[in-house]
């Protein structure tokens, strides 16, 4: 089973900057990696397939880069509705395996 | 569009089984995998299993082969979760997700409390 490691745990940054997650998985996946967001007492939802290919709807400050087995996923400019936890998954090998989160924190 | 409606809480008590479904409102599965993935409190994404409703082949994560069993309708565009031998670790919140390697549309999710 691949594993994913995502860092920092938790980042704290202020509204309007930039947020940068990392992902990392234990072989390579390839592009098959997918960044997904979680608010409070909500489920999921998908904001990058394909490492770097912006879901329907999610805003063009979402943006996905990295092949292989390191990932990044970046937020140009942080709203408020962004903070969040993010997760990264891995969808190459079966079973496909989350990250165990970032959460993004207002500083 | 289509929306995954999932049934509503539960309580169960340990050592028993809960059944937990999924239709697809406003559609079909369509040729896509429906995936099962729960959340404990305060804890990660864990994928359980999926199935093909078209086949009806069904896969399941090692750590609950034997426990969980996962189905399809068709006809009515319903996925089920079956889990038995619940224990207190079993208390989640288990979500059904449109598997395309990627998992693109959710179901807001059914609390499972395991309680004695």
């Amino acid at each position: 089973e691949i594993v994913m490691t995502q860092s920092p745990a938790t980042l704290s940054v202020s509204p309007g900057e930039r947020a940068t997650l990392s992902c990392r998985a234990s072989q390579s996946v390839s592009r098959n990696l997918a960044w997904y967001q979680q608010k409070p007492g909500q489920a999921p939802r998908l904001l990058i397939y394909g490492a770097s290919t912006r879901a329907t709807g999610i805003p063009a400050r979402f943006s996905g880069s990295g092949s292989g087995t390191e990932f990044t996923l970046t937020i140009s400019s942080l709203q408020s509705e962004d903070f969040a936890v993010y997760y990264c998954q891995q969808y190459n090998n079966w079973p496909g395996t989350f990250g165990q989160g970032t959460k993004v924190e207002i500083k | 569009q289509v929306q995954l409606v999932q049934s509503g809480a539960e309580v169960k008590k340990p050592g028993s089984s809960v059944k937990v479904s999924c239709k697809a409102s406003g559609g079909t599965f369509s040729s896509y995998a429906i995936s099962w993935v729960r959340q404990a409190p305060g804890q990660g994404l864990e994928w359980m299993g999926g199935i093909i409703p078209i086949s009806g082949t069904a896969k399941y994560a090692q750590k609950f082969q034997g426990r969980v069993t996962i189905t399809a309708d068709e006809s009515t565009s319903t996925a089920y979760m079956e889990l038995s031998s619940l224990r207190s670790e079993d208390t989640a919140v288990y979500y059904c997700t449109r598997d395309a390697g990627y998992f693109d549309l959710w179901g807001r999710g059914t609390l499972v409390t395991v309680s004695s």
